[in-house]
């Protein structure tokens, strides 16, 4: 069965410091992973993809299939940056299996 | 600009009636879904459609139904609820095809006395 884990549910780092949010995953088949992010108020919206390899407002977040992980980093956090965040995994095509979240608290 | 609306953003129910929730994408969007959204828990999939008439279990499927007669509109029914399914209901919607990017609604927050 697939999974997603994100161990920490509460991330708090001050401003500059460089930030890592981590996720684990299972799954039999081959993954397809995303992060989400939920700004206070807002809506729940898509941050990156690992497909795309890029960098989407300073976080990257890079596959790491033998450790099964996805762990989303940011070298400077900035407060903007304050907010949960969700990992995801794809399964059995267009399903979606979404982690606990982790929010993250930048601190000035 | 993609939307994704739904009918209500708080509700409040009483135990044992039947409740509809509604979401409507304008975006002709094939793929649409409802997630309970829970803390310390995360999203979880309740149904998922991808096609007009057609629709999937998701993980948590148990006390609820859906319905989607046309592309643009996924109802969630609650035939009897119950106070343990006071929760944040969030509608997506995503293309088909390999962009799997969801669009989220703005959650309708359901409390069940």
């Amino acid at each position: 069965a697939q999974r997603v884990t994100q161990p920490e549910k509460l991330l708090s780092v001050f401003k500059g410091a460089p930030v890592e949010l981590k996720c684990n995953y299972s799954y039999s088949g081959s993954p397809e992973l995303f992060w989400y992010v939920q700004y206070s108020r807002q809506r729940l919206q898509l941050l990156l993809r690992h497909i795309s390899r890029e960098s989407i407002k300073g976080f990257t977040a890079d596959l790491n299939k033998g450790e099964t992980s996805f762990h989303l980093k940011k070298p400077f956090a900035q407060e903007e940056d304050s907010a949960m965040y969700y990992c995801a995994l794809m399964y059995n095509f267009n399903k979606f299996y979404f982690g606990s979240g982790t929010k993250l608290n930048v601190k000035p | 600009d993609v939307k994704v609306t739904q009918s209500s953003r708080y509700l409040v129910k009483r135990t044992g009636e039947k409740v509809f929730l509604e979401c409507v994408q304008d975006m002709d969007h094939e793929n649409m879904f409802w997630y309970r959204q829970d803390p310390g828990l995360g999203l979880r999939l309740i149904y998922f459609s991808y096609d007009v008439k057609m629709k999937e279990k998701g993980d948590i499927p148990e006390g609820y139904s859906v319905s989607r007669e046309k592309k643009e509109r996924f109802s969630l029914i609650l035939e009897s609820a119950s106070t343990n399914q006071t929760s944040m209901y969030l509608c997506a919607s995503s293309p088909a095809g390999t962009d799997y990017e969801q669009y989220f609604g703005p959650g309708t927050r359901l409390t069940v006395t």
